[in-house]
């Protein structure tokens, strides 16, 4: 069966910090994988999304970037936080070509910048 | 682009009482709906999904929704809640994008069940 690692669970870092958030995903090939922020009241964001290796879209620019350096890893990163950038963070994965799937996540970050 | 709108931010219900989430999605040919739901500090877990055929659909924790696609619609309901289904609950679309799929989620709606 598939399933999917997040890591860490919580998170503080300090303002002007690096970032790097990694989600691995088991037991599937070429899977889509995506990062998604869930701030209090706004309902999740997409932020990344990845069909294959090295292959990122950008849904909002901003101070985090992503890359998918093997088939089944998927990491967020960010060279100086901002305290905005405080949220949970969720990564899933979703099966590959189509979109009559559902989404299957992780079970979060929780990212304080202090 | 699609968009989901849950326009109920928080639901407070009593325990055994029926309830019912709502969720409008903008039109599109064809579309697929989630709903899923997600205890405190944890990731989401779905409940249910409309793909195609019966408008009617039932899922896990005795959840079930209705596709309407007339009134671009997929409320969720559940006849009695118990305590344990107080959690947030989002609604999604998939939409497809240049050969690709995103989900596009709702705000969500905080469920209080009370006792």
């Amino acid at each position: 069966s598939q399933t999917i690692h997040q890591w860490p669970a919580t998170l503080v870092q300090p303002v002007g910090s690096p970032l790097s958030l990694e989600c691995t995903v088991e037991g599937t090939s070429n899977p889509n994988l995506y990062w998604y922020r869930q701030a209090a009241g706004r309902g999740l964001q997409l932020l990344f999304y990845s069909v294959g290796i090295g292959q990122i879209s950008s849904e909002v620019p901003q101070n985090l970037s992503a890359s998918r350096p093997q088939d089944r890893q998927f990491i967020l990163s960010s060279k100086k936080l901002l305290l905005s950038d405080s949220g949970f963070y969720l990564c899933a994965w979703s099966m590959t070509p189509r979109g009559n799937t559902e989404a299957f996540f992780g079970q979060g970050t929780r990212l304080t910048v202090v | 682009a699609q968009s989901v709108t849950q326009l109920d931010s928080q639901v407070p219900v009593f325990e055994e009482a029926p309830v019912e989430l709502r969720c409008n999605y903008s039109s599109s040919v064809s579309v697929y709906l989630f709903w899923y739901v997600q205890y405190p500090n944890q990731g989401l877990q779905l409940l249910l999904k409309y793909l195609s055929g019966s408008t009617l659909v039932k899922g896990i924790n005795g959840f079930e929704a209705e596709f309407n696609k007339s009134q671009t619609s997929f409320h969720l309901r559940k006849p009695s809640v118990h305590i344990s289904d107080t959690a947030e609950y989002f609604c999604a679309v998939s939409e497809t994008t240049s050969g690709t799929y995103k989900y596009i989620f709702g705000t969500g709606t905080r469920l209080k069940v009370l006792a």
